[in-house]
């Protein structure tokens, strides 16, 4: 067990709609960072939080957003869902998110967007 | 942009026998690289790390190599056993300040009794 916290493992919805991904860090990381993988992409960065203020953006759509709370907890919310956007998508955490840092993934949310 | 990519998408080896994993990076820049272990159902799990001024490091049944010339990593896992049939990716991280890891697209490794 990582630490890493994601809920919920399956989500099912319809093109069009719009889902909330939710992620508790690890007790003590400060950092959280947003991951997709999919069949065809392999692992791909989306975003990076740190202590609430984004710290670094990847391949992440405009439909899409994140954000990290006060207690450090994140959300990645994905808007006007289309087919190809069915995915596991993964959470991780870091103690301060800088470099050289191991990161700690959660299990995933595995979006099926039918 | 980054690319990480494996020469090999399958290996099956025999329990007991070393396995080696390798990866190919494009950025000459990044200065560390990590292997992940992914099993079923499951996230990424870290194994071991190497930074660019290292050329191997080893841990426990695992041993990484880092060849900056020819831009390569391998994973070296001695005496295989089947508790470490999983897909094993490679990542970098380039020299931005940040943490963002550019991940290869994987290799299943099956242990075959």
């Amino acid at each position: 067990d990582s630490g890493v916290t994601q809920t919920p493992k399956h989500l099912i919805t319809a093109t069009g709609q719009r889902v909330t991904l939710r992620c508790s860090p690890r007790s003590g990381d400060l950092s959280v960072y947003w991951y997709q993988q999919s069949l065809d992409q392999g692992l791909q960065f989306l975003i990076q939080y740190y202590n609430g203020e984004e710290r670094a953006k990847g391949n992440i759509l405009e439909r899409f957003s994140a954000q990290q709370f006060p207690d450090l907890h994140s959300e990645l919310n994905l808007s006007s869902l289309e087919l190809g956007d069915s995915a596991l998508y993964f959470c991780a955490s870091s103690f301060r998110g800088g470099p050289d840092e191991k990161l700690f993934f959660g299990s995933g949310t595995q979006l099926s967007v039918l | 942009g980054e690319s990480v990519g494996l020469h090999l998408p399958t290996l099956s080896v025999q329990e007991g026998d070393n396995s080696i994993i390798n990866c190919a990076y494009s950025n000459s820049a990044s200065d560390y690289f990590i292997w992940y272990k992914q099993e079923s159902g499951k996230g990424p799990q870290f194994i071991i790390d190497i930074r660019s001024n290292m050329d191997k490091r080893q841990g426990q049944r695992v041993t990484v190599l880092l060849n900056k010339t020819v831009k390569h990593l391998s994973l070296q896992i001695a005496a295989t056993q089947p508790g470490d049939s999983a897909v094993y990716f490679c990542a970098e991280e380039p020299q931005t300040g940040a943490n963002n890891l550019f991940f290869g697209t994987g290799t299943r490794l099956t242990v075959i009794p």
